[in-house]
């Protein structure tokens, strides 16, 4: 159980386009979802928190009016890169958290999407 | 202070040893606290969550929380060449989850 799917797993755009990343838990609903994103060799940075039904809530630092977070139902969350630039090549993570019964939350990553900018 | 610290390493184990992992966060609130392994260009996976003061075992991997020192720790006993990879540590926080930067491991065969 708890599985979570991202798609594409890897893009490859020009410079100015827009790229969209699906976010889906598989077998669990998600009333929360995080955006990450990673550079090479460096630590996972959180982006934005994604909760079902209401607006996301951003990390400092990063434009919201760049990385748009849609989180339209209980199993799937879309992060749309508008404009892309080459700094914004990165490994952009999301993660689907699962609510315990009697025990504590838990996070579950999906596979990742790698964006290239040219 | 950071509020989830890990040494960076590399930590280097031969084959079959224990690997010992640690990490010291900075609150008395955390309730949650889990340990995830990272092998390069993947994702996060989890390997444990443990929420009581004590150890936590499953399989080979062993959590130990001690919320009194604000310390996490986790051990892989009969380490394998597969298990290396970036081991994070992380804590919930409010609304969201806070990780370490991760201690890469290394087990030589």
């Amino acid at each position: 159980g708890a599985v979570v799917s991202q798609h594409p797993s890897r893009v490859i755009c020009k410079s100015g386009t827009s790229v969209k990343i699906e976010c889906r838990s598989l077998d669990f609903q998600a009333t929360t979802m995080f955006w990450y994103r990673q550079f090479p060799k460096q630590s996972l940075m959180l982006m934005a928190t994604s909760n079902e039904g209401s607006k996301a809530t951003y990390e400092q630092g990063v434009e919201k009016d760049k990385f748009l977070i849609n989180h339209a139902s209980l199993t799937l969350s879309t992060l749309t890169v508008t404009s892309a630039h080459p700094e914004d090549s990165s490994f952009y993570i999301c993660s689907a958290e699962q609510r315990g019964v009697g025990l504590g939350n838990e996070q579950f990553f999906g596979p990742g999407t790698r964006l290239t900018v040219l | 202070q950071k509020e989830v610290e890990q040494n960076s390493g590399p930590l280097s184990v031969p084959e079959g040893a224990i690997a010992s992992l640690n990490c010291t966060y900075s609150d008395r609130v955390s309730q949650s606290f889990f340990w995830y392994r990272q092998y390069s260009g993947k994702s996060p996976e989890l390997i444990m969550s443990i929420y009581s003061n004590g150890d936590k075992e499953d399989g080979r991997f062993t959590a130990q929380l001690n919320k009194a020192s604000q310390y996490v720790s986790l051990l892989i006993r009969d380490s394998q060449p597969s298990d290396s990879a970036t081991y994070l540590c992380a804590k919930s926080g409010t609304y969201k989850y806070i990780f370490g930067t991760g201690t890469r491991l290394k087990v030589l065969a």
